[in-house]
């Protein structure tokens, strides 16, 4: 599977957009980029997932580049419920399990 | 969407005895399942890929004696810590993998306090 790289955390003020980046420069064809957030104590939680094209739903859009070495989770009005460790992994999803890197913990600011 | 129950939530044992924790998927068919672990700060750890029918399939350092996986349907897989220790206190969180919708959906997850 293809390293992710994020930055260790983030602050975002409660309303405001928050955008995550997240770096996969050696991400391969078939490799989707999925994205998961834990809250203190709980199970990761499903966000979004894409291969090349943008995609959005009720909780976030992905942004992925043309070259999908890298792309960006938009939380387009963040609450203080969404503060959490947010994780991205990019994955040939056969049989295979999601492996976590450190993610990137977003604090949101009232 | 895909559900994933996780039982039970939090459980207290003394060392030496086993510990049983169950994860069911609700509205879905799950081949294969994964175990993680996550100890306090850090991220999650996968331990094992369960397969409905099969043996599990363990990670390099996970001693699959003390970690017995049991996938024996499609909707449940369970993992028993055997002869437990301090040390194997930690957040234990079950997933599946649902074919049709390429997700992957989590339990709760079970916090395992050992006395």
């Amino acid at each position: 599977d293809a390293k992710t790289t994020q930055p260790p955390s983030m602050d975002c003020a409660e309303g405001r957009a928050a955008n995550l980046p997240c770096n996969h420069s050696t991400i391969s064809g078939n490799e989707y980029v999925y994205w998961y957030r834990q809250i203190h104590s709980q199970g990761p939680q499903y966000i979004i997932h894409g291969l090349k094209n943008n995609e959005t739903n009720e909780m976030a859009s992905l942004i992925i580049t043309e070259d999908r070495k890298s792309s960006t989770l938009i939380l387009p009005h963040a609450t203080l419920r969404d503060t959490a460790v947010y994780y991205c992994i990019a994955l040939d999803t056969g049989r295979r399990a999601l492996t976590f890197g450190s993610g990137t913990r977003l604090q949101v600011q009232p | 969407g895909a559900v994933v129950s996780q039982h039970p939530s939090w459980v207290i044992c003394k060392s030496g005895t086993s510990v049983k924790i169950e994860c069911r998927s609700l509205d879905f068919q799950a081949t294969t399942m994964f175990w993680y672990r996550q100890f306090p700060k850090q991220s999650l750890m996968l331990m094992a890929t369960s397969n409905e029918g099969s043996k599990a399939t363990y990670e390099q350092g996970v001693e699959k004696d003390k970690f017995l996986i049991n996938h024996a349907s499609l909707t449940l897989s369970t993992l028993t810590v055997t002869s437990a220790h301090p040390e194997d206190s930690s957040f234990y969180i079950c997933s599946a993998r649902d074919m049709d919708r390429r997700g992957y959906t989590f339990g709760s997850g079970t916090r395992l306090t050992v006395v």
